[in-house]
């Protein structure tokens, strides 16, 4: 069975940090890149970045509105994603979802059940 | 602002066929593939059609994905109560160098 679970989450503090992880199984995690993509209350879905697979150098990508404050990576040993986010802001509240996607043929993606990261004071 | 724009809305009545419209530009549905996500409330997203007009195994031939220069589209045929949900279209964003998602739209079955 295929399972993408997220942790991490939680309430911060606008400028604190916060790390989520995304633990798959069920599927060669390694023929699939990863994307986080988030989703604040009551809005649409936003991406936020993507870690590609070994075959293509584990390059990242990240939307305008994280980077340099938001860095992901991977673990293929383990089968884990990262997203560790800095400098939080107010506007970061969301569900977090972590989204497999198969590489070869993209006909198969895999997404967890998110997790809510609230940015208050 | 969404890259991406959907009509917030759409509506059918049982058995109709909707067709859910996602305009782009082409950096985006001009040079790339079309994704189509279907969401119900508290849930994650599930992937309806990839590469533009393909359904996953286990997707309904009701159905089907389209995209013609800069606009791709989704149809519903045999619309059905269960289909009442949140459509997304996603497409990689060449100028961006990063993934962008329409606005989503909400499909009422009447």
């Amino acid at each position: 069975e295929v399972q993408l679970v997220e942790s991490g989450g939680g309430l911060v503090q606008p400028g604190e940090s916060l790390r989520l992880s995304c633990a798959a199984s069920g599927f060669t995690f390694s023929d699939h890149y990863m994307d986080w993509v988030r989703q604040a209350p009551g809005k649409g879905l936003e991406w936020v970045g993507r870690t590609r697979s070994k075959a293509n150098s584990y390059t990242t990508e990240y939307a305008a509105s994280v980077k340099g404050r938001f860095t992901i990576s991977r673990d293929d040993s383990k089968n884990s994603l990262i997203l560790q986010m800095n400098s939080l802001k107010i506007e970061d509240t969301a569900v977090y979802y972590c989204q497999a996607i198969e590489v070869a043929t993209k006909s198969q993606d895999f997404w967890g059940q998110g997790t809510l990261v609230t940015v208050s004071s | 602002q969404s890259v991406l724009t959907q009509p917030p809305s759409a509506s059918g009545t049982p058995g109709q066929r909707v067709t859910i419209s996602c305009s782009g530009s082409s950096s985006n549905i001009g040079s790339n593939n079309v994704y189509w996500y279907q969401q119900f409330p508290g849930t994650a997203p599930k992937l309806l059609i990839y590469r533009s007009n393909q359904r996953p195994s286990g997707v309904p031939d009701r159905f089907s994905g389209a995209k013609s220069g800069t606009s791709g589209s989704l149809a519903i045929s045999g619309l059905r109560s269960e289909d009442e949900a949140d459509y997304y279209c996603a497409v990689w964003d060449n100028s961006l160098s990063g993934r962008v998602f329409g606005g989503g739209t909400k499909l009422t079955v009447l």
